[in-house]
Parts: structure tokens; sequence; C-alpha cells
């Protein structure tokens, strides 16, 4: 595609509902990131995926947050049983495969979520 | 543990002049990459400038250039000729550099953010 999709663009859900939120990188982008955004503040990385393989997912806060990109494409980030402090906006960013850090990171608009 | 730091929430700037924005970052590491990214209300965090830690020679895209001070740890972002289309929200980010091939990618570490407004 012609950049990085995500959807939905907005989310309502109420505490202890899951969710799932959707990142379709770029067409041929091997690294997928996951990034989240609180108010006011810079995005925090979750995640990050090489293909199919998650190599780093040290920024999960919790093991109610769960990734997964099974065909090396299209990568859903679930959170399960919602608090009101994952209310944030949920950032995906895809790059070519990237084995220095010298590929710049392409993002998508984001996800909005918001738990009543 | 890497941090980067804007101390100026929000700026302004008149139409066709000039703002700087300041970014300090604290880091052992001895290579690394640095960012200005632009958010406007969008959302889509756009990438404005890149520095590489190694170079000496400050970048510059255009309307945009860095001061980068390596021995300060300061990345401040300068944005000449100003225009409507450049208020957003800009993040200062730091990015590890490997010193071999590791086979993976590090993340990008974002400062809190300056609020950027242009008035006519």
């Amino acid at each position: 595609g012609a950049g990085v999709s995500q959807s939905p663009r907005y989310k309502v859900a109420k505490r202890g509902q899951d969710v799932a939120l959707r990142c379709d990188p770029i067409s041929g982008h091997v690294s997928l990131f996951w990034y989240q955004q609180a108010l006011g503040q810079g995005p925090e990385f979750l995640t990050y995926f090489q293909n199919e393989a998650q190599l780093d997912k040290s920024g999960l806060p919790s093991d109610r947050f769960f990734a997964e990109r099974p065909e090396g494409s299209v990568s859903t980030l679930k959170i399960q049983r919602t608090q009101q402090e994952d209310s944030a906006v949920y950032l995906c960013a895809s790059s070519l495969l990237d084995r220095n850090s010298n590929q710049p990171q392409h993002f998508g608009d984001g996800t909005r979520l918001s738990i009543l | 543990a890497q941090t980067v730091t804007q101390s100026q929430p929000e700026m302004s700037v008149q139409e066709a002049e000039t703002v700087t924005l300041s970014c300090t970052y604290d880091t052992s590491e001895s290579d690394y990459y640095l960012f200005w990214y632009k958010q406007p209300p969008s959302r889509q965090m756009i990438l404005v400038i890149r520095q590489e830690a190694y170079k000496q020679q400050n970048a510059t895209e255009n309307r945009f250039s860095v001061n980068f001070q390596k021995a300060a740890k300061s990345f401040s972002l300068k944005i000449s000729d100003s225009q409507l289309g450049d208020a957003a929200m800009y993040f200062c980010a730091y990015r590890i550099r490997p010193v071999a091939v590791t086979g993976t990618a590090s993340k990008l570490t974002f400062g809190t953010g300056t609020r950027l407004q242009v008035t006519l």
C-alpha cells in the first residue's frame, strides 16, 4: 500500500473488555513497531517484529498486552481486560529490513483508544 | 537508559520568522541517530530531519536545520521562514546505532514534545 494503515481510527471500549488493533504495514516492509502515546506525551515503544518473529517485547506494560504478526505482514495488538490507563493513541510503524537501525520508520495515523 | 528531554511545552512564532526548538538527551552510547518528527492533528508522525552522531556537520533539509552539540548532548531544531503549515507537535527522538550488524533494529525513544503555533 501507499502508507501504513491502522484500523480502527477510533475505538471506545468499556473497562474490562478486550480490544484488537490492526496495523497494515507498507508492502515489503519487514520491520514493524508498535508504540503507545498517552495524552500530552511522546510515543513509547511497545514491541518490535522482524517478519513474523517478535524480537523485542520489552515495552509491553503488562501481560494483558499481546501482539502478533503471524504471516509477517499484518499485525494485531490485543489488549485484554482493558483498564482506564490503557487509554492512548497506539501508533504502528514499519520499515524495510533493518539490520543496523538505519532504515527510517514510516508511521500510520494511529488508533485512539478510549476506555470508559 | 536513554532519555530525551524537551523543556519547551509550547512555542509560538510569527509567519516568515525563525524559531528554535530545544532538545537534550542522555546516553552512554557512542554512536546513535537523532531525529525531529512532526505530528499534526492527523496524528501521523512525519520525519523532518535526521542526524548521525558520527557526523560533525549539522543536517539541513530546506527550511529545517539542526544544531548538534555532541559533547553537550544537545540537538536543537531551527525552522526558518516559518509557514502556517509548520504548526504541529514536534518530537525529538533518539535511536541507538549498533556498532556491528545485529540482525535486528532498535527502538525510537521520544521526548515529550513541543507544540509549535504559527501566527499571522
